[in-house]
């Protein structure tokens, strides 16, 4: 069984780009988390989709989007990229809601010149 | 919003010694707790959880404890190997069913020395 897939691994972009980032969850998966993990705030809960629909959203400004689609596949976005958007981020997916284990995939890192 | 507290940031511990870690949170609601250790440039993985209607759970070499009264809830790693040496990272949440979103600790470095 093919485990959590994001792309692009690595990713180098100019302040106030864009950026969309992409996560494949596991099979059967419909519930995809993403959060940021950077080394001063830890990891860090930006939104949750299920079935395509938002179920959740951490504290992050407006720049930060995602969405799910009808394969339960995940793309967040990153508009007017500043310095401190640097991180890795990491996506989660599990079968259904809270209590069934979240699997992280391997996260992108991007970096923000 | 619920906040998770983890303590040490680090711990270096001797080969064959235990390690400790503790985490606080404040939501009193938070029902669900997972430990993820994360290996140098690899993802977190789930190395055990919890639940508030149990006190203990071990699972071999680790086991974790919940105190829901003090709202403390700790992870314990006995005879300790060099492989253990990762960033462990606690969470809580609310199990419901309007939401999948893990409030994590800060994450400790462990350092296990041969």
């Amino acid at each position: 069984k093919a485990g959590v897939t994001q792309t692009p691994r690595y990713l180098i972009k100019t302040r106030g780009q864009q950026v969309t980032l992409s996560c494949s969850p596991i099979s059967g998966h419909r519930s995809v988390s993403w959060y940021q993990q950077t080394p001063g705030q830890g990891l860090q809960f930006l939104f949750e989709y299920f079935s395509e629909t938002q179920r959740n959203k951490g504290n992050f400004p407006g720049r930060f989007s995602g969405r799910q689609f009808s394969n339960s596949r995940s793309e967040m976005n990153v508009s007017t990229l500043e310095l401190g958007d640097s991180a890795l981020y990491l996506c989660a997916s599990s079968l259904a809601g809270m209590g069934t284990e979240a699997f992280f995939g391997q996260g992108t890192r991007l970096t923000v010149v | 919003g619920e906040n998770v507290e983890q303590h040490p940031s680090t711990l270096s511990v001797q080969e064959g010694d235990s390690a400790v870690i503790k985490c606080t949170y404040s939501d009193s609601a938070s029902n669900y707790f997972p430990w993820y250790k994360q290996e140098l440039g690899k993802r977190p993985q789930l190395i055990i959880d919890i639940r508030s209607n149990v006190g203990e759970k071990k699972d071999q070499r680790i086991a974790v404890t919940l105190n829901k009264t003090a709202k403390h809830f700790s992870l314990h790693i006995t005879e300790t190997q060099p492989e253990d040496s990762a960033v462990y990272f606690c969470a809580a949440t609310h199990i419901k069913a309007a939401g999948n979103k893990l409030t994590f600790g800060g994450g400790t470095r462990v350092l296990v020395k041969p």
